[in-house]
């Protein structure tokens, strides 16, 4: 198996574009998430989707924020606009359940500059 | 708000001696991960202990979980430099949402 796989790996853009990256989970798994790191606040939940259905976007920074799951095999999270606050290591997990072992993606590492 | 707190926040070694790190949370839990993170990749799960479990082991892997304190340790063993990453408790919650959550980390630097 090929693992999370996401896209782009690496990312830098200007204040105000959209950016919006992608994630493709382990067949099979039902549960997706997606994660912000950064140095201050360390690994944040953003949103999870379990059977392609938003559970809980409690974390979503603002509305600028959104994420979809238009299958079970792929996910996008898309910054518009975007600021450069913005800027972290955006991760995609998935798991074959919510509360079990996630599989972790590279990352997405965004600058916004 | 953080469920998990790891402690210490960074631990340097040498080569070959125990590495421990903990974890304190707030809440009753299910169950409690480990996961591994090396600079510029994803975490890795390392380690699964459920609520009414006491200890477990997985290879030079160590975990403890004292419920009544609520607290966790995991232990490295005979440590390699290439245990050099960051390690993190995440936990899921009892009554509460699906979802796990991760403490900041403790980044561990075994030293050759």
């Amino acid at each position: 198996d090929a693992g999370v796989i996401q896209s782009p790996r690496h990312e830098v853009t200007e204040m105000g574009q959209e950016v919006t990256l992608r994630c493709k989970p382990i067949s099979g798994h039902n549960s997706l998430f997606w994660y912000r790191q950064t140095m201050m606040r360390g690994l944040e939940l953003l949103i999870y989707f379990n059977n392609n259905v938003p559970i809980d976007d409690s974390g979503m920074p603002e509305d600028r924020f959104s994420a979809k799951m238009p299958n079970a095999s792929f996910s996008t999270l898309k910054i518009q606009p975007s600021e450069p606050r913005d800027s972290a290591v955006y991760f995609c997990a998935s798991s074959f359940r919510v509360q079990e072992t996630q599989y972790f993606g590279p990352g997405t590492r965004l600058l916004v500059l | 708000s953080q469920q998990g707190e790891e402690d210490p926040q960074a631990l340097s070694i040498q080569e070959g001696e125990n590495a421990t790190m903990n974890c304190s949370y707030k809440t009753s839990i299910n169950n409690l991960q480990w996961y591994r993170q090396n600079s510029g990749r994803g975490l890795v799960h390392l380690i699964l202990i459920r609520s009414n479990e006491r200890e477990k082991h997985s290879g030079r892997l160590r975990v403890t979980l004292d419920t009544s304190k609520k607290s966790s340790s995991l232990l490295i063993t005979a440590s390699r430099a290439a245990d050099t990453a960051s390690y993190f408790c995440a936990t899921e919650t009892q009554g509460g949402s699906e979802k796990l959550v991760f403490g900041k980390g403790t980044k561990l630097t075994v030293n050759p």
